[in-house]
């Protein structure tokens, strides 16, 4: 169990549609950083916050958005749903602002958009 | 920009052989280098890394070995056990990649009993 914990575990939903996927960091952990696990796209780093502030930008479309809360949580907003947004989306903390410290990944939420 | 090649799977093994997963890299300076993990089901786990030339990370008996004149991280392990079924990425951060860590397509090992 890595303490980093991702709700909802499966989201099945329609294009079209939106939804919000949560992440709590592991106690302590400044730092929360989004994934997107597909089998076309391989794994891709989307975002990460650091107490609160965007810190870095990765292949993140413009349908998607993200924040972390004063509580250090962080919550991936994805809109305007299509087939091909349908992944393994994985949210993960550590200590430090830069990458190099080491990540701690959640379970994942699949998102099945049909 | 920054890349990370790694060799095509399923690679499938017998218990107790040797493994290697071959892991090259471009990037442009000194990147850090890693091997992550995922079990079935589960998130990445970080299973070794190495920070300059030369350094050889390892644990869990997986070692690899950061080759500047390769730009090679190979992932080996001398004797395999069915546990060690799993998905190996290897991943790197650089100066190009900023905070941005760059992950190959992800290896699928398989060991039989």
């Amino acid at each position: 169990d890595s303490g980093v914990t991702q709700t909802p575990k499966h989201l099945i939903t329609a294009t079209g549609q939106r939804v919000t996927l949560r992440c709590s960091p592991r106690s302590g952990d400044l730092s929360v950083y989004w994934y997107q696990q597909s089998l076309d796209q391989g794994l891709q780093f989307l975002i990460q916050y650091y107490n609160g502030e965007e810190r870095a930008k990765g292949n993140i479309l413009e349908r998607f958005s993200a924040q972390q809360f004063p509580d250090l949580h962080s919550e991936l907003n994805l809109s305007s749903l299509e087939l091909g947004d349908s992944a393994l989306y994985f949210c993960a903390s550590s200590g430090g602002a830069g990458a190099y410290n080491e990540q701690f990944f959640g379970p994942g939420t699949r998102l099945t958009v049909l | 920009g920054d890349s990370v090649t790694q060799m095509e799977g399923p690679v499938t093994l017998s218990e107790e052989a040797f493994l290697t997963i071959n892991c090259t890299y471009t990037a442009t300076g000194y990147p850090s280098l890693f091997w992550y993990v995922q079990y079935p089901g589960e998130g990445l786990q970080l299973l070794l890394k190495a920070t300059k030339a030369d350094d050889k990370g390892s644990n869990k008996g997986f070692e690899a070995t950061y080759r500047k004149e390769t730009t090679s991280f190979h992932l080996e392990k001398g004797s395999v056990q069915v546990s060690d079924s799993a998905v190996y990425f290897c991943a790197l951060i650089g100066y190009s990649s900023a905070s941005k860590i760059i992950f190959g397509s992800g290896t699928r090992l398989s060991i039989r009993p």
